[in-house]
């Protein structure tokens, strides 16, 4: 198995762009997550989502963030339009949703970098 | 109510030396406190976990001691090597809830010096 796989593993933009970091999770998982790491605030759970549905959004910190999963295989997290204090690594994990207690164990891809100017 | 505070936030220790982070908690419907392990330029990674009913947990050189009644859990890594080298995270969630989620600590940087 590949693993979570996240693109592009680096974004550099201008204040005022849409940005859009995309995940594939891994095949047969059910729950994905959207995170976001800074030195400030650490590892901050944006949204997750159970079976293609959006769960939990609470931690979108504004409407200029938006998370979408058309398929089981796909999902994306849209930041337009970015501003600097948006810079952070963003990553995507996926867990399993076979049973009780499918969301304790998180498979993490290896973060974007985001860094807008 | 949902934090889970970490400690400390780097640490430096000699190759064999014994590593120690440690967590607190409040929230205590938290049934599973599992331990990721990140390196750089990577995703964080599950590296061990505990529920409480057990107050240890050791696998290999690591080993989590939980205190229920202090709502406090802790990561000893033993004969730390440079390899172990890696930012820790602590973390804590309702398993048993279809709607619980991992709430992280702040997260340890350690570094393991040859």
């Amino acid at each position: 198995d590949a693993g979570v796989i996240q693109s592009p593993r680096h974004e550099v933009t201008e204040m005022g762009q849409e940005v859009t970091l995309r995940c594939k999770p891994i095949s047969g998982h059910d729950y994905l997550f959207w995170y976001r790491q800074t030195m400030m605030r650490g590892l901050e759970l944006l949204i997750y989502f159970n079976n293609n549905v959006p769960i939990d959004d609470s931690g979108m910190p504004e409407d200029r963030f938006s998370a979408k999963m058309p398929n089981a295989s796909f999902s994306t997290l849209k930041i337009q339009p970015s501003e600097p204090r948006d810079s952070a690594v963003y990553f995507c994990a996926s867990s399993s949703g076979r049973g009780a207690r499918s969301n304790e164990k998180l498979f993490f891809g290896s973060g974007t970098q985001l860094s807008v100017l | 109510q949902q934090q889970v505070k970490q400690s400390p936030q780097s640490l430096i220790v000699q190759k064999g030396g014994i590593s120690i982070i440690n967590c607190a908690y409040e929230n205590t419907a938290f049934d599973y406190f599992p331990w990721y392990q990140q390196f750089p330029g990577k995703g964080p990674a599950l590296l061990i976990a505990i529920r409480p009913d057990v107050s240890e947990k050791k696998e290999g050189r690591f080993t989590i001691s939980f205190n229920k009644s202090a709502k406090q859990f802790s990561l000893h890594i033993m004969d730390s090597q440079p390899g172990d080298s890696a930012t820790y995270f602590c973390a804590a969630i309702h398993g048993s809830s279809n709607t619980g989620k991992l709430i992280f600590g702040q997260g340890t940087t350690l570094q393991v010096k040859p």
